[in-house]
C-alpha cells in the first residue's frame, strides 16, 4: 500500500456510540494531522503530532481523542458525539511538522452521528 | 471576518474555457501559498505551491500572489471534463506547516 490510508470509509454511530478512526502513512514521514471538513465550511486542523508527540489542539472538545502510538499511525477515538460533528474527517501527513513541506491526504472517513 | 475568503461557486464552464480561481486573505504574515484540488470523495491533492509573490506556471496550470493585496489566483487553461473539482487555496506563515484554508470552489467543466 502506498500513501495515506483511512479506515473506515464511512461510520454511522449514534450519539453514545464509541467508535475509532484509523490512519496509516506509507510516506516514511514523522508528521501526522487530523483535519475535519464540513459542509460550506473550510477544513479546520484539529491536531498534530510531530515525531508521535502531540504539538497541537486546536480547541478540540475532549469528545474527540487522538492517539499516536508511532509516526505511522494515528487514531480519533470517538465517544459521546453530537450531530454536529457529521462531518469528513481526513487525515494527514508531513515530512516534518516544524517546517513547511507538502500536506499528503487520505481520502478521509465520512461520520454521521445520528 | 474569516482568515481566507473564497467562492464557493459552483463555477460552471464549457470544457476548453479558462478557469479563474481566487482567494483573499486578511494575514500578511503569510508566506507560502498554496492550491489543492479535492475530487469528489477523495481526499485533497496538492496542485500549486508558491512562496511570497509572483508567478508559478505548470503545464495548464498558473498561481499567481499579489501580496500588496493579500490575493492569490489560480488559473487552468484548456479546462478539461477531468478538471471538475473541488478547488481549495491554503496558506501558512514562514515557519511550522500549520495551514489555513479557504472553503473551497466547486468547478464544474462541461464537454
Amino acid at each position: 500500500e502506498t500513501g495515506v490510508t483511512q479506515t473506515p470509509r464511512h461510520l454511522v454511530m449514534g450519539m453514545t456510540n464509541k467508535k475509532s478512526l484509523k490512519c496509516e502513512q506509507h510516506l516514511g514521514h514523522n508528521a501526522m494531522y487530523w483535519y475535519k471538513q464540513s459542509a460550506k465550511k473550510p477544513l479546520e486542523l484539529m491536531f498534530v503530532y510531530n515525531f508521535k508527540e502531540q504539538t497541537e489542539n486546536n480547541s478540540v472538545p475532549s469528545r474527540f481523542s487522538p492517539e499516536c502510538p508511532n509516526s505511522s499511525h494515528l487514531f480519533l477515538h470517538l465517544h459521546t458525539l453530537q450531530p454536529e460533528d457529521s462531518a469528513l474527517y481526513l487525515c494527514a501527513s508531513s515530512q516534518d511538522a516544524s517546517v513547511a513541506g507538502e500536506l499528503f491526504f487520505g481520502e478521509g472517513s465520512r461520520l454521521t452521528v445520528l | 471576518q474569516k482568515e481566507v475568503e473564497q467562492d464557493p461557486g459552483p463555477l460552471s464552464v464549457p470544457e476548453g474555457a479558462i478557469v479563474s480561481l481566487n482567494c483573499t486573505y486578511s494575514n500578511s504574515a503569510f508566506q507560502y501559498f498554496m492550491w489543492y484540488r479535492q475530487y469528489s470523495r477523495k481526499g485533497p491533492e496538492l496542485l500549486m505551491y508558491t512562496y511570497s509573490s509572483g508567478n508559478k506556471e505548470d503545464g495548464r496550470f498558473t498561481a499567481q500572489v499579489d501580496k500588496s493585496s493579500k490575493y492569490i489566483s489560480l488559473f487552468i487553461r484548456d479546462s478539461q471534463p477531468s478538471d471538475s473539482a473541488t478547488y481549495l487555496c491554503a496558506m501558512r506563515r514562514a515557519a511550522g506547516n500549520k495551514l489555513t484554508f479557504g472553503g473551497g470552489t466547486r468547478v464544474l467543466v462541461k464537454p
